[in-house]
């Protein structure tokens, strides 16, 4: 069974750019969350959605916005790059919001921003 | 204060030994605790879940959560070098929306 998949898997940006990342979640999975991961730290919250609606936001700014498509997959836009924003950006499936806490996480994809 | 702390390590130990790793946390409302396995440059890989207090055993995994004292601990045993890798502790209050995830502890097990 194919796990998270999420493209590109590198990518280099210049300040002021816009980027946008996709995730096509585990089959049968409704439930997609971004995390940002910076380089040794954790990963950080940005956004969860079930079946197209948001249902949870991390303290990130407005540069920062996602949609869930009818086939649960899902974009991350990032708007006017800083090189602060470069980081590996995760996303993660589950099967129902609310209901388990399992996450599946894809490869991620690694943004540099020059 | 972080919601989730965690040592940062490295934490080198040779081939077989016992490894212990450990978050605390300070957000009493966390219900959901899961540990991952990170290798590098790769996303993380679940390794177990936990709901509220008590063991899981999994293998050669075993996980804690002691919510009394803030405090989950992952132990693995007979550990081998494929277990080198950034352990990351991750959490959760009850409505699964956001996950709180420590800095992740760095394993090096030496053959």
């Amino acid at each position: 069974d194919a796990g998270v998949t999420q493209s590109p898997t590198h990518l280099i940006k210049t300040r002021g750019q816009q980027v946008t990342l996709r995730c096509s979640p585990i089959s049968g999975h409704k439930s997609v969350s971004w995390y940002q991961q910076v380089l040794g730290q954790g990963p950080q919250f940005i956004f969860q959605y079930y079946e197209k609606e948001e249902r949870g936001r991390g303290n990130f700014p407005d540069r920062f916005s996602a949609r869930q498509f009818p086939n649960y997959s899902s974009e991350l836009n990032v708007n006017a790059l800083l090189l602060g924003d470069s980081a590996l950006y995760l996303c993660a499936s589950s099967p129902v919001a609310g209901v388990t806490g399992e996450l599946f996480f894809g490869e991620g994809s690694r943004l540099t921003v020059l | 204060q972080k919601e989730v702390e965690q040592d940062p390590g490295p934490l080198s130990v040779p081939e077989g030994a016992i490894v212990s790793l450990n978050c605390t946390y300070s957000n009493s409302a966390f219900q959901y605790f899961m540990w991952y396995r990170q290798y590098s440059r790769k996303g993380p890989e679940l390794l177990m879940y936990t709901y509220s207090s008590g063991n899981k055993e999994d293998g050669r995994f075993t996980a804690q959560v002691d919510k009394s004292s803030k405090y989950i601990s992952l132990f693995i045993r007979d550990s081998q070098p494929s277990d080198s890798a950034t352990y990351l502790c991750a959490m959760s209050a009850y409505n699964f929306n956001k996950f709180y995830f420590g800095s992740g502890t760095k394993l090096n097990v030496k053959p």
